[in-house]
């Protein structure tokens, strides 16, 4: 178990509909980090937030957008889905840099497999 | 902006042998952190070796160890004694020590391993 946990895990929805992804990072970490992996491919990044700021950002659709809320969960908004948006998406939380800190990896959690029908 | 390459789309090995998987990266920082995740069938990622760029010496992991030439860009994973359980979907990533930035993953090597 990572520590990290993400909600639901398979959703199911039909095109143009919204979704809402939902993760709680581990105890203690700052950053929370979005991934998308389509079948069979490797996972790309969309988005970064740190401390409820967003940090980083990657080849993120408009359709899609997300926040960290004070307490450090975030959630991950899909909107007007697509056939192609189907995919298991991926939370990741890290702790904050401080020196040479040994926790420099990202724990992910296990995804949430979405379906768009 | 930095990008981590993996060559090898898929690779087998006979159990019991010793397979290597090739990344390579480019970046223009000193400092930084390379790894290896696994993502077995359950399709959890799973951080199976960590390499801070200022240390010379190879990490290790008991069957698992990496070849780690900083100047090269080479961050290659050695796998001892290969196990059905290793049989996977294996992610060479890169990441930033200065920001508390992304992780950059390469698109992956499939490995089998053959009984």
């Amino acid at each position: 178990d990572s520590g990290v946990t993400q909600t639901p895990k398979h959703l199911i929805t039909a095109t143009g509909q919204r979704v809402t992804l939902r993760c709680s990072p581990r105890s203690g970490d700052l950053s929370v980090y979005w991934y998308q992996q389509s079948l069979d491919q490797g996972l790309q990044f969309l988005i970064q937030y740190y401390n409820g700021e967003e940090r980083a950002k990657g080849n993120i659709l408009e359709r899609f957008s997300a926040q960290q809320f004070p307490d450090l969960h975030s959630e991950l908004n899909l909107s007007s889905l697509e056939l192609g948006d189907s995919a298991l998406y991926f939370c990741a939380s890290s702790v904050v840099q401080s020196g040479r800190a040994k926790g420099s990896e990202a724990f992910f959690g296990q995804g949430t497999r979405l379906t768009v029908v | 902006a930095q990008t981590v390459t993996q060559s090898q789309p898929e690779m087998s090995v006979q159990e019991a042998e010793t397979v290597t998987l090739s990344c390579t990266y480019d970046t223009s920082e000193s400092d930084y952190y390379l790894f290896w995740y696994k993502q077995p069938p359950s399709r959890q990622m799973i951080l199976v070796i960590r390499q801070e760029a200022y240390k010379q010496q190879n990490a290790t992991e008991n069957r698992f160890s990496v070849n780690f030439q900083k100047a090269a860009k080479s961050f290659s994973l050695k796998i001892s004694d290969s196990q059905l359980g290793d049989a996977a979907m294996y992610f060479c990533a890169y990441r930033s020590y200065n920001r508390n930035d992304k992780i950059i993953f390469g698109k992956g090597t499939r490995l089998h391993i053959l009984p």
